[in-house]
């Protein structure tokens, strides 16, 4: 019940595709959901983040979609670029950011 | 620094040596938790500590490891005996704790058992 499941693995699109990362949880306590992207060699660093009281939230090129009924998540990148092949890693979380559960990552590249 | 640091960066053990991995939080973060990230592998929880509430041990993955927080600040964490197994990313990471989810992560200490 405490699992996050992330799709997929791994995800290559063309500069300037929509490349589109899903997750699911079970745990319904979970009520604040972030993305973190990770460069090699580098820590990860959140990206957006999203409460489920709104279904969706835009900051710049990246969207998360969130539906509450369905336990499902997702990050949109809006006109991908090379810059944002990287690793992305949804995550939940319950009581105000304690007992973060991360999903497995997403391996993204962005070819020129 | 502003940010969470992490020493050391690298470390290269024998098998059977402790090690001590030690992790700076940000100033006046009363959350502190520890992963561990396989190579090409997700994050693995390891503990968590929040202000001076009894941390949750409930990710470490045997007896092996420990880690304590000091001041509520510095921490520690420590693996004895160490094994193959136990080669990979160590993260930190310090948050505000209840006013705020997001996480700050240090670069990691890569460690490798020999």
């Amino acid at each position: 019940q405490q699992q996050v499941k992330q799709s997929p693995q791994s995800l290559i699109v063309q500069k300037g595709g929509i490349p589109i990362i899903n997750c699911a949880y079970e745990n319904t306590a979970f009520d604040y959901f972030p993305w973190y992207q990770q460069f090699p060699g580098k820590g990860p660093a959140l990206l957006i983040a999203i409460r489920p009281d709104v279904s969706e939230k835009k900051e710049g090129r990246f969207t998360i979609s969130f539906n509450k009924s369905a336990k499902q998540f997702s990050l949109h990148i809006m006109d991908s670029q090379p810059g944002d092949s990287a690793t992305y890693f949804c995550a939940a979380s319950s009581n105000y950011g304690q007992n973060f559960v991360f999903g497995p990552g997403t391996r993204l590249s962005v070819l020129p | 620094g502003a940010g969470v640091s992490q020493s050391p960066s690298n470390k290269v053990t024998e098998k059977g040596k402790d090690v001590e991995l030690r992790c700076d939080p940000i100033s006046g973060h009363t959350a502190l938790y520890w992963y561990r990230q396989s190579l090409g592998q997700g994050l693995e929880f390891l503990i968590y500590f929040q202000g001076n509430s009894a941390p949750d041990k409930s990710g470490l993955p045997s007896d092996r490891f420990s880690a304590e927080r000091t001041g509520g600040s510095v921490s520690t964490l420590t693996i004895q005996r160490t094994q193959q197994e136990d080669s990979a990313v160590y993260l930190c990471a310090s948050s505000l704790g209840y006013t705020t989810g997001e996480l700050f992560f240090g670069e990691g200490s890569r460690l490798t058992v020999l």
